[in-house]
């Protein structure tokens, strides 16, 4: 059974860079029909989609995010990690790493399945 | 791009049916059948219950489906059970920026 484990620093400094990583066992994370992605909740507030990466390193990113967040993978250690620049109070938000689920050229579908969530704070 | 929109909460007893909307947009819901949801309970990691509008995963209820009619898709759970007490999340690929869309989230309570 997949299984996915996020781990990091729960505080981070303003300005600095949010780093996670995501382990994933019970399963290869070189798989031609899945990405693997990154979402965030903030407190009291939805889900919201980072971005996702093939193993090939194919990644796609939303837009609001894309020019501080960088997605990278490691086959040989079957993990994928976060990196998200600069950031702010407004970064403060539990962090799911999940298998994502891609038809075709990039048409992104289902997450299944997801970490249990880390939740980082943006604190000085 | 906005989110999808969901009520804030929701409500019923034991053994009712409830059904959560989540609308969206041309951009969306309305043209894709990638809909997806999602359950949330605190602590735990979120879980797949319907893909592709209203296709059930392996090992999950039959209790739940889902359906879309235009741009509403929706998700109803029947004879309601206290262990279905959580968040729920609708999400869609938009042809936005934004390419993964969530909704705000729906508070089901189980009365």
């Amino acid at each position: 059974q997949l299984q996915l484990q996020e781990s990091g620093p729960g505080l981070v400094k303003p300005s600095e860079t949010l780093s996670l990583t995501c382990t994933v066992s019970g399963g290869s994370i070189s798989s031609n029909s899945f990405y693997w992605g990154w979402i965030r909740q903030p407190p009291g507030k939805g889900l919201e989609w980072i971005g996702s990466m093939s193993y090939s390193g194919k990644t796609y990113y939303t837009l609001s995010l894309k020019s501080r967040v960088t997605i990278s993978v490691d086959t040989s250690k079957n993990q994928f990690s976060l990196k998200l620049s600069s950031v702010t109070a407004a970064d403060t938000a539990v962090y799911y790493c999940a298998r994502h689920k891609i038809w075709g050229n990039f048409y992104p579908n289902w997450f299944d399945p997801w970490g249990q969530g880390t939740l980082v704070t943006v604190s000085s | 791009q906005s989110a999808l929109t969901q009520p804030a909460s929701v409500s019923g007893s034991p053994g009712q049916s409830i059904t959560i909307s989540c609308t969206g947009t041309s951009s969306d819901v309305a043209t894709y059948d990638y809909v997806s949801w999602y359950q949330l309970h605190p602590g735990k990691a979120p879980k797949l219950m319907i893909y592709d509008v209203s296709n059930r995963p392996s090992g999950v209820s039959d209790r739940f489906s889902g359906s879309k009619s235009g741009d509403t898709a929706s998700l109803t759970i029947s004879g309601l059970q206290a262990e279905d007490e959580a968040d729920y999340y609708c999400s869609s690929y938009t042809t936005t920026t934004t390419l993964v869309l969530f909704g705000g989230g729906t508070k089901l309570t189980v009365l």
